[in-house]
């Protein structure tokens, strides 16, 4: 079965830090890109960031950039987001997303999806 | 940034009925377009990418078109499993993006 399954999370305080992780399993994690999604409380989806197959490209929405570092280790078939400096608005359910295509740059659509974590920024 | 608008907000259709959703760019995304289902509680699905092509195991009765600007998602009869929030999302340019989202409720 191919599947996402999520780890981190929680409550933290503005200004502090959180690691989000993602371990992939029923498919070859090595061959796709993936991505960070979050939806905040009634919202709509924001993409968040995103890594290359062999973290050669990777790239991050405006309001997170410069404060969240994605990251991806091939070899535990795993996905990670290490969030700093974090803000009120940073409050959402973090999503880790299977790319659909394999060995691309380029990034596409979104065909597996984690069960989603919450991440709450609050004093 | 390329901005996604979709409408309506919301659609209030029957089961049975036709909807017509609408996407469109601020500026062109060629054809490289998606469309997810999203239900309360759940996780986003994807429907449709590179704005006509339908996802592994999604029924036929749901088709995209469009390029450039202006897409559209078409679900040909509706399910009452179908009624649920569905977004845009575009790869052309990054930062990728979605759209606010369409709201497809009971009438």
């Amino acid at each position: 079965e191919v599947q996402l399954v999520q780890f981190g999370g929680g409550l933290e305080q503005p200004g502090r830090s959180l690691r989000l992780s993602c371990t992939a399993s029923g498919f070859t994690f090595d061959e796709y890109a993936m991505h960070w999604v979050r939806q905040a409380p009634g919202k709509g989806l924001e993409w968040v960031s995103g890594i290359s197959w062999n973290s050669g490209s990777l790239d991050y929405g405006d309001s997170v950039k410069g404060r969240f570092t994605i990251s991806r280790d091939n070899a535990k078939n795993s996905l990670y987001l290490q969030m700093n400096s974090l803000r009120a608005e940073d409050t959402a359910l973090y999503y880790c997303v299977k790319d659909i295509r394999a060995r691309d740059y380029d990034f596409s659509a979104f065909d597996i999806w984690g069960q989603g974590t919450m991440v709450t920024v609050s004093s | 940034e390329i901005v996604l608008t979709q409408s309506p907000g919301t659609l209030s259709l029957s089961p049975g009925e036709r909807a017509t959703l609408s996407c469109r760019a601020s500026q062109s995304v060629s054809s490289y377009l998606a469309w997810y289902q999203q239900k309360p509680g759940q996780a986003p699905r994807l429907l449709i990418y590179d704005a006509s092509k339908r996802a592994t195991g999604i029924p036929a009765r749901f088709s995209g078109s469009g390029s450039g600007t202006d897409f559209t998602l078409t679900i040909s009869s509706l399910e009452p499993e179908d009624f649920a929030v569905y977004y845009c999302q575009q790869r052309s340019v990054r930062p990728l993006s979605f759209g606010g989202g369409t709201k497809v409720e009971i009438k």
